[in-house]
């Protein structure tokens, strides 16, 4: 099973919600990734968790709040967003080498669509 | 500044071999070029990744220069389900780490029946 899993598909939110993101895989992957991908740009990534901690987030806004319950779950919850905000949400994972990273194939979920309005 | 440069698109008819180019001029030598794709409504997906040979899998084939400058994804026999954006990456130690794929602009693929 090479799959990771995102719900919703599709989300529609005001900028006074609080809604969350979910995203899961079973490949035994200990590396998680958020990347926002805006219409017609490619994707850039937002936080990294290796082994259910935060190793990297890339200067997102804390609007973004990212949680890694466990190995097989990544969630991304949501708060006060703006209307800019809105955006394709890919969720990736990884096989964790020890040392260098960089021969890792990733694996994205199709995505969650987010409007704000 | 742009680590890889690729033409915006792409046509190729069905059946045919389809070559996509990238070019990395500034490439480091411990920098590995990865391919990815993203179809239509699709998150992107792996192809194939090198270093300094050619390699071949069971999607792509990889041809790299010999002064790693660049490189060419070639899609043997386009099919329809290969019409798709196709991204070309360098990655490294720099930035967020290895973990990191810093996706260019990529080439979109048509592929004409």
């Amino acid at each position: 099973d090479t799959e990771v899993t995102q719900t919703p598909k599709h989300l529609v939110m005001g900028m006074t919600n609080k809604k969350s993101l979910k995203c899961e895989q079973h490949m035994g992957h200990r590396a998680m990734y958020w990347y926002k991908q805006k219409a017609k740009k490619p994707p850039e990534l937002m936080f990294v968790y290796s082994y259910e901690k935060l190793s990297i987030n890339e200067s997102v806004p804390s609007r973004f709040s990212p949680e890694c319950p466990n190995s097989s779950l990544l969630n991304l919850h949501l708060h006060a967003l703006q209307p800019e905000d809105s955006a394709l949400y890919l969720c990736a994972s990884s096989h964790l080498s020890s040392g260098t990273q960089i021969q890792e194939t990733q694996y994205f979920g199709p995505g969650t669509r987010l409007l704000v309005l | 500044d742009a680590k890889t440069t690729q033409p915006n698109s792409m046509e190729s008819n069905e059946e045919e071999p389809v070559h996509l180019p990238c070019n990395h001029s500034t490439i480091s030598g411990t920098d590995y070029i990865h391919w990815y794709r993203q179809l239509p409504s699709q998150g992107p997906e792996y192809v194939i990744h090198g270093l300094t040979s050619n390699v071949n899998n069971r999607m792509a084939s990889l041809a790299i220069a010999e002064d790693r400058k660049s490189s060419t994804l070639i899609l043997h026999r386009a099919t329809l389900r290969d019409a798709a954006v196709y991204y070309c990456i360098l990655r490294d130690d720099s930035g967020a780490g290895s973990y990191q794929l810093t996706f260019g602009k990529g080439t979109k693929l048509s592929v004409i029946p």
